[in-house]
Order: structure tokens, then sequence, then C-alpha cells
């Protein structure tokens, strides 16, 4: 199957620092990526949309100030936590289909974990 | 609106044993359902995954799904679990209309030997 590689794989951060994760289709092209964010024992949350070339969509009630989403390329897009704060330590994971939406096959990350002293 | 429910949060077999995992959902028109398993260390998998005709559905690693439209339910079952059958399991309902998933809350799955 298709590779998506997230990078870090966990960070831990000072409170008012800012954080990036990149997401990476390592074997195709993704116009599309999601980014979600997962709580402990909760459902995973989808927070927005990442489109190559464009700007993301956000969820409703997500902040597009503090989650900075960047797909500048077919196999690259960033989440970046502005001015994290403890609230924002979350499992976040990106996902891509291979082709088409949401809908079809999605290939995930292994996610990155967010720890905001 | 869209919900999917997983009453199991954590479940317990032996190897060997049978394994039925629940998933209900609540959609007002046809669904397109999948179950998805998480691995240690591992992004989600999907398993397999429902948008028309036959109601069982057939997946990978052994595992099969049965869409009931009447109990708006979408069970995971397999025979016989192995150990690497550990993880975490997540039903998800979509929707052509918004292009998105929606994730249930998972169910544990632990395998005694």
């Amino acid at each position: 199957g298709a590779v998506v590689s997230q990078h870090p794989s966990r960070v831990i951060c000072k409170s008012g620092t800012s954080v990036k994760i990149e997401c990476r289709s390592l074997d195709f092209q993704a116009t599309t990526m999601f980014w979600y964010r997962q709580f402990p024992k909760q459902s995973l949350m989808l927070m927005a949309t990442s489109n190559e070339g464009s700007k993301a969509t956000y969820e409703q009630g997500v902040e597009k100030d503090k989650f900075l989403i960047n797909h500048a390329s077919l196999t690259l897009s960033t989440l970046t936590v502005t001015s994290a704060h403890p609230e924002d330590s979350s499992f976040y994971i990106c996902s891509a289909p291979r082709s088409g939406g949401a809908l079809d096959e999605q290939f995930f990350g292994p996610g990155t974990r967010l720890t905001v002293l | 609106a869209q919900s999917v429910t997983q009453p199991d949060i954590h479940i317990t077999v032996s190897e060997g044993a049978s394994l039925e995992l629940r998933c209900n959902y609540s959609y007002g028109a046809t669904p397109y359902l999948f179950w998805y398993v998480q691995s240690p260390g591992q992004g989600l998998q999907l398993l397999l995954k429902y948008f028309s005709g036959d109601t069982l559905v057939q997946g990978i690693k052994g595992f099969e799904a049965e869409f009931k439209r009447s109990q708006s339910s979408f069970n995971l079952r397999k025979p016989s679990v192995h150990w690497s059958d550990a993880a975490e399991y997540f039903c998800a309902v979509g929707s052509t209309y918004t292009d998105k998933l929606i994730f249930g809350t998972g169910t544990r799955l632990q395998v005694f030997p």
C-alpha cells in the first residue's frame, strides 16, 4: 500500500512556542491531505482539509490562525501549531487518498504526539 | 448529522476465538462505511469498506463486516483471532455531500494467548 510519513513522531515544547509537523506522501502524489486530532480514548476529529496550491478548509471551531496549514507540493503538507499552549497537547494525524477524496481509501501517517509544557 | 457509535471501548478475546466489534451509525441516506485498524506506532489501515451492493463485505486479514440497514449497524467480524490482531479498531461513516469521514471512538482489542 501507499506510504504516508509524519515528522516528528513526538515533540515536546514550551508554552508559547510554535511547532511544525510535516506530512509526506512517499510514493504517490496527494492533491488533498487531511489533518486530524486525536484525544486519548476519543475518536479522530477532522481539523482541516489541505489542498495543494490553495488554502486549507478548516472545520468549524478550529482556529485558522493557531493551526496553520500549508500544502506547498503534491507530496508535502505541514501543520504549524502557533503559540502552543498545554491544551494543544494531543496526537495529530494526517492522511491522504491516493486519488479522490475522503471516501476513497485513506493512507494515514503514524501520527505526531505533541506535548506542550 | 452523521455520527458513529462504537459501544465497546475495550474487548479481550483468546487467540483462536471469534470476534465481533460493534458499530452503529446515524445518517439519513445510504452511508459509506469503513473499518480502519490502528496498530501501535503505525498509521490507520483500511480493513474494508461498504458503499453499495452486497451487504456482507470481505476485507483484508480475514475480516468481514455486514451492513444492516434496519439496525443501522456495520459490525466487524473475524472467525478466528490471531495475536497480531491486537490493535485499536475504528468504524467510520462518510458522506458524498461533505466528503468527510466521521470516526467512532474506537475499540481496543486485546488478545490473550
